[in-house]
């Protein structure tokens, strides 16, 4: 039972375009929502997160919407550029298992210039 | 402050070998957490140890194991190594000021590039 469900596999857009990637959960008793950014041999870093007791949290160019009763969220990357391009993997956890984070299956995120 | 450190970075094993990796979380960070990667399955939660004590464990088989030592640092060790277990080992640190199960934000390291022939 895959928990996260992430889309669009793949995504291409150009400089200065909107990224858009949605996720989608099952389990109610998620209540953190994270975003990682990897790049080719590194490890996924944290680009931003949302917990479900706001509905949009923006830091820079990227902005995660949160819609608790969809039990959906996604991120927008507003004027994406070449160097945005990587993969974009959604999350989330539970404070009742705190160190286990589910992840989506991921995006790969081409931006042309 | 030093971020999440794993060694080694690459391995080659043959199939039957085992082997262990290591893990140094974040300076003052409680919780380690190992996630195995491959393309095909993605990102696959293994186990996370707390205070020297595993308190979550993912749907992989006893060859996979770990532990954490009084300084945090953790060890995850495959026995018997398959074709399959070729992938990118990944732990990430989290801060966890005590006991209590409050979610605060995963680190990952760059990962061990494991390769079974």
């Amino acid at each position: 039972q895959q928990q996260v469900k992430q889309s669009p596999q793949s995504l291409i857009v150009q400089k200065g375009g909107i990224s858009i990637i949605n996720c989608a959960y099952e389990n109610t008793a998620f209540d953190y929502f994270p975003w990682y950014q990897q790049f080719p041999g590194k490890g996924p870093a944290l680009l931003i997160a949302i917990r479900p007791d706001v509905s949009e949290k923006k830091e820079g160019r990227f902005t995660i919407s949160f819609n608790k009763s969809a039990k959906q969220f996604s991120l927008h990357i507003m004027d994406s550029q070449p160097g945005d391009s990587a993969t974009y993997f959604c999350a989330a956890r539970s404070n009742t298992n705190a160190g286990k984070s589910t992840f989506g299956d991921g995006t790969t995120l081409t931006v042309k210039p | 402050k030093a971020g999440v450190t794993q060694t080694p970075r690459y391995l080659i094993k043959t199939r039957g070998q085992q082997v262990t990796l290591s893990c140094s979380p974040i300076s003052g960070h409680r919780s380690v957490s190992w996630y195995q990667q491959t393309p095909g399955q993605g990102l696959q939660f293994l186990f996370e140890y707390f205070s020297e004590t595993q308190r979550n464990k993912g749907n992989f088989p006893g060859r996979f194991s770990g532990r954490q030592f009084s300084n945090s640092r953790s060890e995850m060790n495959v026995s018997t190594l398959e074709l399959g277990d070729s992938a990118l080992y990944l732990c990430a640190s989290s801060f966890q000021p005590g006991a209590q199960l409050v979610t605060y934000e995963q680190y990952f390291g760059p990962g061990t590039r494991l390769t079974v022939t």
